[in-house]
């Protein structure tokens, strides 16, 4: 089984539609992060959560939100979708003092707003 | 602050010929630097990771990469390229504790026969 997983792996909503993008991890780490890569630029970081209670702002957060309901759940919301946000997104998680700071990617979610 | 620059979004090489893809790094402090392959239609997973011990660095794959400190640089090569190498290859920095990773723009690999 995949220790990192999100749900759905694609999304098809319409401009001004609330979505959920969800991320669960069997890895017991306590970092997590939501990123979205989109083509010729990489993957810019939307929000992460270092423990259950802190959550902390990325490079790109406007128009989104998160909630980290768990140690092993991190959900990503966008309140009211717009096209530019048509991207791949990932979920990742790394484990804080130990194997500096590799990340373990989920698969992934295709979301296309139109 | 800390920075990466990949050069070349785009480079083909040849079945069999060396592969090498550039990474310079931008760090305040001493840097953990990673490279990170994504297959199509999938995550990224780790490739390989300088974490300040031995300045070159070998990987999963026939993948290694050399830190230099004099040159910012962490460059990925391969000696002989396989058609399985084709993918978008990630080099990211971090510099440890609570600093986030920052990763770069990415390059495309593609294998010719």
């Amino acid at each position: 089984d995949a220790d990192v997983t999100q749900t759905p792996r694609n999304r098809i909503t319409k401009t001004g539609k609330r979505i959920m993008l969800e991320c669960s991890q069997t890895k017991g780490h306590d970092r997590m992060y939501w990123y979205r890569q989109d083509p010729g630029l990489g993957l810019r970081l939307i929000y992460y959560s270092f423990d259950v209670k802190d959550i902390n702002k990325g490079e790109i957060s406007d128009g989104y939100s998160v909630s980290r309901q768990a140690q092993a759940k991190f959900s990503l919301s966008l309140e009211s979708a717009i096209p530019n946000q048509t991207a791949l997104y990932f979920c990742a998680t790394s484990e804080a003092g130990t194997d500096l700071e590799t990340q373990y990617f989920g698969p992934g979610t295709r979301l296309l707003v139109l | 602050a800390q920075s990466v620059t990949q050069l070349g979004s785009h480079v083909s090489v040849s079945e069999g010929a060396l592969v090498l893809l550039r990474c310079n790094y931008s760090s305040s402090v001493p840097p953990y630097l990673f490279w990170y392959v994504q297959y199509p239609n999938q995550g990224l997973q780790l490739l390989l990771k300088y974490t300040s011990a031995a300045t070159l660095v070998k990987g999963i794959n026939g993948f290694e990469a050399e830190f230099k400190k004099s040159e910012t640089s962490f460059h990925l090569t391969k000696p002989s390229a396989h058609m399985s190498d084709a993918a978008e290859y990630f080099c990211a920095v971090s510099s440890g504790g609570y600093q986030k990773v920052t990763f770069g723009t990415g390059t495309k690999l593609q294998v010719i026969p």
